[in-house]
This record gives C-alpha cells, structure tokens and sequence, in this order.
C-alpha cells in the first residue's frame, strides 16, 4: 500500500462545477498534512495547509480526517485557472515528507 | 527576496557519469529537502538536511548522496547514472519546523542518455 494515495484523475469538469479530490494515508503518526497546486512543467506551490477542524480560503475548502487518515480538497465555481494536478502531502517525524501522485484537473470552458 | 535557487535548470548526462545538482534555500530557512519527480508522478522524498545535519532519507539507492554547507546550501550528487535517473529534481527548503510551508525551486531537469 502507497503511503499517500489520492483519486486517479484526471477531472474533466465544466466551469463554474464543484469537484473533490481525495486523499489517504497510511501512517497514523503523521503530524501535518497540505494540499500543493502543480502547474505544468513547473514546481510544486502550496495551496493550502489542512487542520483537523477544517479550513476554508475563497473557493477552495480543505478537510482532514485523522480517524479514517483521509484528506480532502473541494473547489467550488471551478475557474480554467484552476486547471493543475493537485498533490496531497503528508509530512512526520519533523521531516519525511511524502507526496501522492497528483490528481490533475482540467477546467473547460 | 530571491527564492530557492537550483542550477543547472537542464542537464545531459551519459549513463554511467556522475552528476551534482545544487541548491540555495531561501535566506533564514536552516532545512533543505530533495525529490526526485518522474513525468506523471508526484515528488518523491530522497533526503532532507537540517543544520547541515541528515534528518531523513526515501528509499534511494547509495549512488544517491547530498550535503549541507554552512551557508545552508546544498548539493546532490548521483553517481554511475542510469537511464531511470531521468526526471526533475527539486530542491524545497523550510525554517526546519514540522508544518511550515515547504517553498520549492524551479527544479533541475536531468536527462540521463
């Protein structure tokens, strides 16, 4: 089992649509977790610390579950700007840091 | 203020050959990390410098090494290259502590001929 799996993609959805990326982990140690954007051919860019109560910043609204070790991202009133893989990251022990694999999102008009 | 800085941006290498990649993290951040990225995937953790100190290693192979300099900076340094090297190579650094944003460079993209 991967130690951070996220939904395959990609995401095909219409503007203006919510869509949800979801996330998983495997060690219950795991002390801090983060949604990064990724951008072509570019690197990785925080979107989004996540807090066991949730967090919210404009559209996008981040969820944590420590019972079930799972993570969530949703984008409302999707923009062709929002179009990127997402990564779900998970980091413990002060210092591994582990990436899923991204989930990428397209955003058409 | 500059951010994380990774030279050479592209790189050619023969296989077999040794490679050096180098990184200077934002001024004030004590922690450097590298991740190897293959096209299609996300980052994978190789190691992590903090204080010039090894804080943590991914499950590389020993032609895989780094170090940390005074400055903070650092290198990668990959020997006996081989086909499978090839990917994008980022380099993040953070002030050290557990859930403060890690800010990545542009990457090092290595081609491994």
């Amino acid at each position: 089992r991967k130690e951070v799996e996220q939904d395959p993609g990609p995401f095909n959805v219409p503007e203006g649509a919510t869509v949800a990326f979801n996330c998983t982990y495997s060690n219950s140690a795991s002390q801090s977790f983060f949604w990064y954007r990724q951008d072509c051919r570019k690197e990785p860019k925080l979107l989004m610390s996540v807090y066991s109560s949730g967090n919210e910043d404009g559209r996008f609204t981040a969820q944590l579950n420590r019972a079930s070790q799972y993570i969530s991202l949703l984008i409302r009133d999707s923009k062709l700007s929002d179009s990127a893989t997402y990564l779900c990251v998970v980091n413990w022990a002060g210092f591994k840091t582990i990436f899923g694999a991204g989930t990428r999102l397209f955003v058409k008009a | 203020d500059a951010g994380v800085t990774q030279s050479p941006t592209h790189l050619i290498k023969t296989r077999g050959q040794h490679v050096t990649l180098r990184c200077s993290p934002i001024s004030g951040h004590k922690s450097v990390s590298w991740y190897q990225q293959v096209l299609g995937q996300g980052p994978q953790f190789i190691f992590q410098y903090y204080e010039k100190e090894e804080r943590g290693r991914g499950n590389f192979p020993d032609r895989f090494s780094a170090r940390q300099f005074p400055n903070y900076s650092s290198e990668l340094n990959v020997n006996a290259l081989l086909l499978g090297d090839s990917a994008l190579y980022l380099c993040a650094s953070t002030s050290g502590s557990v859930d403060t944003e890690a800010f990545f460079g542009q990457g090092t993209r290595l081609t491994v001929v």
